[in-house]
């Protein structure tokens, strides 16, 4: 089974609807993360968490909301979607108990999300 | 501001190598990570490095040069499986945070 997993894998939605991106994990790792990915970008982190209770806004955090039920589960809102959120949304893990390589973090699959 | 620079493809011939860059120049540097992302996949971790120097693990190495602000990723032996875009991620605190460059496609041919 995978150590990170995402739901949906893919997602059409339309302007205006809410859509939920949800985030799971068995690593056992405090941190966890959300990406969007857009091509000739690269990775953008738009949350990030370090327990359940911290929560901090990342780069581009505008139009996005996060909540983090649990250690293992971190969950990823669009409040009103629109079309310039279509990308490929990921999330990672990482320990906080581990220093350099072992520090790495760890992705999920992805959630391609189209915003028509 | 945080900028990290990588070309954006390059190709190669199998079992020849290839050099990818990375230029950074980051409000804090804590370790220099590469991963390896196939076409619609997750990045996965390729190597790490915090120190000056050469780090090698198998055909895969990877460079540091602190003062500088560069890094490079070696592919030997370049098989067609290589084929994929390669991440340039600099860890910018001790929360382990990482700003990640745009990628290099790099494009194996026969």
């Amino acid at each position: 089974d995978a150590d990170v997993t995402q739901t949906p894998r893919n997602r059409i939605t339309k302007t205006g609807k809410r859509i939920m991106l949800e985030c799971s994990q068995t690593k056992g790792h405090d941190r966890m993360y959300w990406y969007r990915q857009d091509p000739g970008l690269g990775l953008q982190l738009i949350y990030y968490s370090f327990d359940v209770k911290d929560i901090n806004k990342g780069e581009i955090s505008d139009g996005y909301s996060v909540s983090r039920q649990a250690q293992a589960k971190f969950s990823l809102s669009l409040e009103s979607a629109i079309p310039n959120q279509t990308a490929l949304y990921f999330c990672a893990t990482s320990d906080s108990r581990l220093a350099g390589a072992d520090n790495e973090q760890f992705f999920g699959p992805g959630t391609r999300l189209t915003v028509l | 501001g945080q900028n990290i620079d990588q070309p954006t493809e390059m190709t190669a011939t199998e079992g020849a190598i290839v050099q990818i860059n990375c230029t950074y120049q980051t409000s804090g540097f804590n370790g220099l990570f590469w991963y390896q992302q196939h076409a619609g996949e997750a990045p996965t971790f390729l190597s790490y490095n915090v120190l000056d120097g050469l780090e090698e693990k198998g055909r895969f190495s990877s460079f540091l040069s602190r003062s500088k602000g560069y890094s490079y990723l070696l592919l030997k032996e370049l098989q067609m499986k290589d084929s994929a875009s390669y991440l340039c991620a600099v860890g910018t605190d001790s929360w382990g945070k990482l700003q990640f460059g745009a990628g290099t496609q790099v494009v194996v041919t026969p």
